[in-house]
């Protein structure tokens, strides 16, 4: 079945690279995502990547796929206080294209120490 | 630009009470609305999604219910709360017919009492 798993909490100091991890079960998926979630807040996009592609980079974001194992990273350099909050990983599966239906993970809340 | 509403921000209502959550979504037209559960310290829950008016999908069942009577309102709705009802709900959008990045909305925070 559809399923995307997220480990739940990552704790790094203030200036380290964090990095995040998802596996997805929807090979076919088209399309991956990372959301963040301020505390109080809705979901914000932050990047997602074609499932063609490896690597995409945003400024201080590296988004890595591996198709083979399912895999999704998020890599966020140079970790802020400000980066503290929920990251979700989410998938499009097969056949969502009428829905727009994402399968999302159960979030992982990253904490900045300073 | 697109934006998105949600009303209220916070409730607070005793179990067996009505509940009516409204969604908005301006600068588009048809598109994928969405409803969305997070229970305190857990994942979303995808609750209901609708692709046009008056079309409602249910993903789990429960004693809540969805409208659209507009193209660009979405509403949730509960005839008698119940305590599990607690929770952040969420509403989103999506182009109906390309990519499915969602736009989320800020949220409604529901304590039932």
């Amino acid at each position: 079945g559809e399923d995307v798993e997220q480990s739940l909490f990552l704790s790094v100091r203030e200036g380290d690279s964090s990095v995040i991890n998802c596996t997805y079960t929807d090979s076919s998926s088209t399309y991956l995502y990372w959301y963040k979630q301020e505390p109080g807040a809705g979901l914000q996009l932050l990047t997602y990547i074609f499932s063609n592609m490896d690597m995409k980079q945003d400024q201080r974001l590296t988004v890595l796929l591996n198709k083979k194992d399912k895999h999704l990273s998020l890599r966020i350099a140079d970790t802020q206080t400000g980066d503290s909050a929920i990251y979700f990983c989410a998938e499009s599966p097969i056949g969502s294209s009428n829905t727009g239906k994402l399968i999302f993970g159960q979030g992982t809340t990253l904490q900045v120490k300073p | 630009s697109q934006t998105i509403h949600q009303w209220p921000a916070t409730l607070v209502q005793p179990v067996g009470s009505p509940l009516s959550l409204e969604c908005t979504v301006e600068g588009t037209s048809n598109p994928n609305l969405y409803w969305y559960r997070q229970a305190a310290g857990r994942g979303l829950q995808l609750l209901f999604y609708s692709v046009g008016i008056g079309q409602i999908s249910s993903e789990v069942p429960q004693n809540l219910s969805a409208s659209r009577p507009q193209d660009r309102q979405f509403i949730l709705s509960s005839k008698k709360l119940l305590l599990s009802d607690s929770g952040f709900y969420l509403c989103a959008w999506t182009y109906g017919t390309r990519g499915n990045e969602q736009f989320f909305g800020p949220g409604t925070r529901l304590t039932v009492l």
